[in-house]
């Protein structure tokens, strides 16, 4: 079992609708999640951050965390084309070592006009 | 804004050639890596380090070493470069913290082996 797992995608949706990407993740002493975003050829930029069980928005993005479910979502609202590219998911994991991003692989989120 | 600057872009080297990248950032980060990542298999640790001459391994540093001499920067080296080590590398910096922080990453350095 891999301790990130994300739907590889293609995801599409269409302009103005909302995107929903999901991610999982094994390790229970997770205590941080970061969604990263990257556009193809480019190195990836952060979009949210989330630390506690809920929802956190900022702007047309919602992440949501459920830490009983081992479980972080990224909600795009009102999608747009700039918004195609590939979501990282990556739970901050605690432990021997105190800055260990764990990535997932990414979910390819494309939106179509 | 926080800049992490890779200086080569693109490379292309030969079998065995040895390798050097190189990455500094401005924003006087503790933390700085080395990731690889290639189709299908997402971001995968190199090497980090948590100050100078610092070095933890992380998930694949097998035909990699690293040196950090000075806070802002971070190498990567490739004693005896192979075609498995094609690849795009990510120089990454953040602060430390037991919450984790934010991770800023260069524009990544492409590097062809043949």
């Amino acid at each position: 079992q891999k301790e990130v797992e994300q739907n590889s995608g293609p995801l599409s949706v269409p302009e103005g609708a909302i995107a929903s990407l999901n991610c999982t993740y094994s390790d229970r002493g997770s205590q941080s999640f970061f969604w990263y975003r990257q556009y193809s050829g480019k190195s990836p930029e952060l979009i949210m951050s989330i630390y506690s069980n809920g929802d956190k928005e900022d702007g047309r993005f919602t992440a949501q965390l459920n830490k009983a479910s081992q479980y972080v979502s990224l909600l795009i609202r009102d999608s747009q084309p700039s918004d195609s590219a590939t979501y990282l998911c990556a739970p901050f994991r605690t432990g021997d070592s105190n800055y260990q991003l764990i990535w997932g692989a990414g979910t390819k989120l494309i939106i179509k006009p | 804004d926080v800049k992490v600057t890779q200086s080569s872009r693109y490379l292309v080297k030969r079998t065995g050639e040895k390798v050097f990248l190189e990455c500094v950032q401005d924003m006087d980060h503790e933390n700085m890596f080395w990731y690889r990542q290639d189709p299908g298999l997402g971001l995968r640790l190199i090497y980090f380090s948590y100050d100078v001459k610092m070095k933890e391994k992380g998930d694949i540093p097998e035909g990699y070493s690293v040196s950090r001499e000075k806070k802002e920067r971070f190498s990567l080296i490739l004693e005896s470069a192979s075609t498995n080590q094609t690849s795009m590398y990510l120089c990454a910096s953040s602060t430390g913290g037991a919450k984790g922080n934010t991770i800023y990453f260069g524009e990544g350095s492409w590097l062809t082996v043949v």
